[in-house]
């Protein structure tokens, strides 16, 4: 298996555009969660879907961001209009809950730089 | 909102030595992760141990976790420089699918 794959690996964009980040998790997988990681903040996490159906947003720092999940294969987090304060490294995981107890698989994450 | 506090933040020890991580946390927990970051790179999941275990050994990784502490130490013997990387704690709530992340603990081993 490829494993959790995200893409693209960097992205330099300036204040005020969108921004699409995109994930496909392990094959087979039904949990998907989107993380922001900075060095002030650590590990924080955005939103995760259960079966496609998003669960938790409570994390979505505001409006500017969504997130998607139209297949079980795919989902993108937008960031519109993006500002400097959203550089981070932005992580999404996969796993498969069962029983309760779960491990997560990184993908390599997306490193933003908004200028 | 960070579940977990690791500690310490920084440590730096020479290859060959054990490295000792500790993570504490504020909430009852589900099961309580350890995980690992390379610069640069996703996490890896390294053990998970759960609440009603108290250690747990998985090649040169001994976890224990101390449920009334609300603790739990992370231990890598025989360290090798390969093992340089940012450890992180990570917990699960109640009925909760959330992984809560501690601050982590960056490991430096020097050959």
């Amino acid at each position: 298996d490829a494993g959790v794959i995200q893409s693209p690996r960097h992205e330099v964009t300036e204040m005020g555009q969108e921004v699409t980040l995109r994930c496909k998790p392990i094959s087979g997988h039904n949990s998907l969660f989107w993380y922001r990681q900075t060095m002030m903040r650590g590990l924080e996490l955005l939103i995760y879907f259960n079966n496609n159906v998003p669960i938790d947003d409570s994390g979505m720092p505001e409006d500017r961001f969504s997130a998607k999940m139209p297949n079980a294969s795919f989902s993108t987090l937008k960031i519109q209009p993006s500002e400097p304060r959203d550089s981070a490294v932005y992580l999404c995981a996969s796993s498969l809950r069962l029983a309760g107890w779960e491990t997560q698989y990184f993908g390599p994450g997306t490193r933003l730089l908004v200028l | 909102s960070q579940q977990g506090e690791e500690d310490p933040q920084a440590l730096s020890i020479q290859e060959g030595e054990n490295a000792t991580m500790n993570c504490s946390y504020k909430t009852s927990i589900n099961n309580l992760q350890w995980y690992r970051q390379n610069s640069g790179r996703g996490l890896v999941h390294l053990i998970l141990i759960r609440s009603n275990e108290r250690e747990k050994h998985s090649g040169r990784l001994r976890v224990t976790l101390d449920t009334s502490k609300k603790s739990s130490s992370l231990l890598i013997t025989a360290s090798r420089a390969a093992d340089t990387a940012s450890y992180f704690c990570a917990g699960t709530m109640d009925s909760s699918y959330k992984l809560i992340f501690g601050s982590g603990t960056r490991l430096l081993v020097r050959p």
